[in-house]
């Protein structure tokens, strides 16, 4: 059980593009979501903090309008990257929490912008 | 200060050998703690919960300090396929709306033959 998937694992778009990725917990409901991104040799930042029905939660740093998040439901978010550039390409991750904090990881989401 | 720390590592190890990795935590009020493993390129899974009384799940053993406020993993018998990125995760009241998870920078174990 607790799986979440991701998609797409793997884009590469041209500068000034947008990118939607969807992360989806595929066997339980997950009224929260987290987006992540991850540079090389570098630890998890989280980005946001997803409600179900509500807005997202930002975290300093993370510009709201760039990266636009959607969690129109108990089983799907939708992180969109918009007007994409270079220093973008990154690692995404997304994670849902099933209970007691546990956090459960989609695979991933390799973006390169060019 | 960071919230959540770690010894980036590399710890080298041998095969078979006995590791043990620490994560400090800077919040007291902190109430919930995990170990993650991310192989390379690869998202974080769940390795196991840390209990107040502290717990074990075959070769891994988990503990809790609140005193020093510090979590610890213990590798027994390591293997090769150890061999990755440790993070540690803090859960901490934030704000009075909710609680915050905080990732350590993680702590890279090499198991070599």
């Amino acid at each position: 059980g607790a799986v979440v998937s991701q998609h797409p694992s793997w884009v590469i778009c041209k500068s000034g593009t947008s990118v939607k990725i969807e992360c989806r917990s595929l066997d339980f409901q997950a009224t929260t979501m987290f987006w992540y991104r991850q540079f090389p040799k570098q630890s998890l930042m989280l980005m946001a903090t997803s409600n179900e029905g509500s807005k997202a939660t930002y975290e300093q740093g993370v510009e709201k309008d760039k990266f636009l998040i959607n969690h129109a439901s108990l089983t799907l978010s939708t992180l969109t990257v918009t007007s994409a550039h270079p220093e973008d390409s990154s690692f995404y991750i997304c994670s849902a929490e099933q209970s007691s904090y546990e956090q459960y990881f989609g695979p991933g989401t390799r973006l390169t912008v060019t | 200060r960071k919230e959540v720390e770690q010894d980036p590592g590399p710890f080298n190890v041998p095969e078979g050998a006995t590791v043990a990795f620490n994560c400090t935590y800077s919040n007291s009020a902190s109430q919930s703690f995990f170990w993650y493993r991310q192989d390379c390129r690869k998202e974080p899974k769940l390795l196991m919960s840390v209990y107040s009384s502290g717990n074990e799940d075959g070769r891994f053993t988990a503990q809790l300090n609140r005193a020093s406020q510090y979590i610890s993993l213990l590798i027994r018998d390591s293997k090769l396929s150890d061999s990755a990125t440790y993070l540690c995760v803090v859960i901490s009241p934030y704000n009075n709306a909710g609680n915050m998870l905080t990732f350590g920078g993680g702590t890279r174990l090499m198991v070599k033959p």
